[in-house]
C-alpha cells in the first residue's frame, strides 16, 4: 500500500514569496491533516480536513495560509507571503476516519521549508 | 490547557544499552497516550499507545506503562540497535474531542555500534 506523498520535499524561498505544498493521501482515507513542525518542537496541527470539508483549521493563519482540498482527496496548502518564522517542516497526515480512539494518523515525509 | 513534556535530548547510548525516554503529561478528562518515532528522512510512525490508566503499549521491543497516578508514560527497550536511531515523540489525546494528538517536542536517540 502507497503511503502519504508530499512534495516538494524541499524548498527555500525569500520572505515575502509565495510557497504552495502537495499532498497525496493513502487511497480511501476520508481525513487529512496538515500540521507545522518547527525546529526542535512537536508538529502543530493546522487544518484538518473530512473529505473536502474544514473540521478545524482554528489554528491556521488565514491572513497569510490557505488550504484546500479538492473533491476529497489530493491537497494544497499554500503560504502568501512568506515570513521568516514560517521556516519549519510541514507534515501531511491521513486517517481512514478520523474522530475515534482507534484511529491511526499515517504521515508523509514533510516538505522542508526554509525563508531567507 | 493539555501538554506533554518530554526529556531533552539527545540521548545518546552504545547497541545493546538499555533505554529509558521520560514523558509526562497533563491533562484534563482521560487522556489516551501514544509515542510516534520519526526516522531520519521519514514522516511520524505511530510506535506504540495505551488507551487507559495501567495500560502497557509495546511494539518492535518498546514498552510504555499508562501510569495515571504519576501523569507519565515512559518509554523502555531493554536493548537498542543503532537502526533505532530516531526521534521520538510523546503525544495524547483527549477522548470526545476531535483526537487531534498533541505532541511534545521530541527527544533524539542516537545509538553508536
Amino acid at each position: 500500500e502507497a503511503g502519504v506523498a508530499q512534495s516538494p520535499r524541499y524548498k527555500i524561498i525569500e520572505k515575502r514569496q509565495s510557497v504552495a505544498f502537495w499532498c497525496n493521501p493513502i487511497s480511501g482515507h476520508a481525513t487529512l491533516y496538515w500540521y507545522q513542525q518547527i525546529l526542535g518542537q512537536g508538529p502543530k496541527l493546522l487544518i484538518q480536513f473530512q473529505n473536502n470539508g474544514v473540521v478545524d483549521d482554528s489554528q491556521l493563519p488565514k491572513d497569510r495560509f490557505s488550504a484546500e482540498r479538492l473533491k476529497g482527496v489530493d491537497s494544497t496548502l499554500k503560504i502568501q507571503p512568506a515570513k521568516l518564522e514560517d521556516s519549519a517542516v510541514y507534515l501531511c497526515a491521513s486517517s481512514l476516519v478520523g474522530g475515534a480512539s482507534t484511529d491511526t494518523q499515517y504521515f508523509g515525509p514533510g516538505t522542508r521549508l526554509t525563508v531567507l | 490547557g493539555d501538554s506533554v513534556t518530554q526529556m531533552e535530548g539527545p540521548v545518546t547510548l552504545s547497541e545493546e544499552a538499555f533505554l529509558t525516554i521520560n514523558c509526562t503529561y497533563t491533562a484534563t478528562g482521560y487522556p489516551s497516550l501514544f509515542w510516534y518515532v520519526q526516522y531520519p528522512g521519514e514522516g511520524l510512525q505511530l510506535l506504540l499507545k495505551a488507551t487507559k490508566a495501567d495500560d502497557k503499549g509495546s511494539n518492535k521491543g518498546f514498552e510504555a506503562t499508562y501510569r495515571k497516578e504519576t501523569t507519565s508514560f515512559h518509554l523502555e527497550k531493554g536493548s537498542v540497535q543503532v537502526s533505532d536511531s530516531a526521534v521520538y515523540f510523546c503525544a495524547l489525546t483527549l477522548s470526545g474531542g476531535s483526537y487531534i494528538p498533541t505532541f511534545g517536542r521530541g527527544t533524539s536517540l542516537i545509538v553508536h555500534p
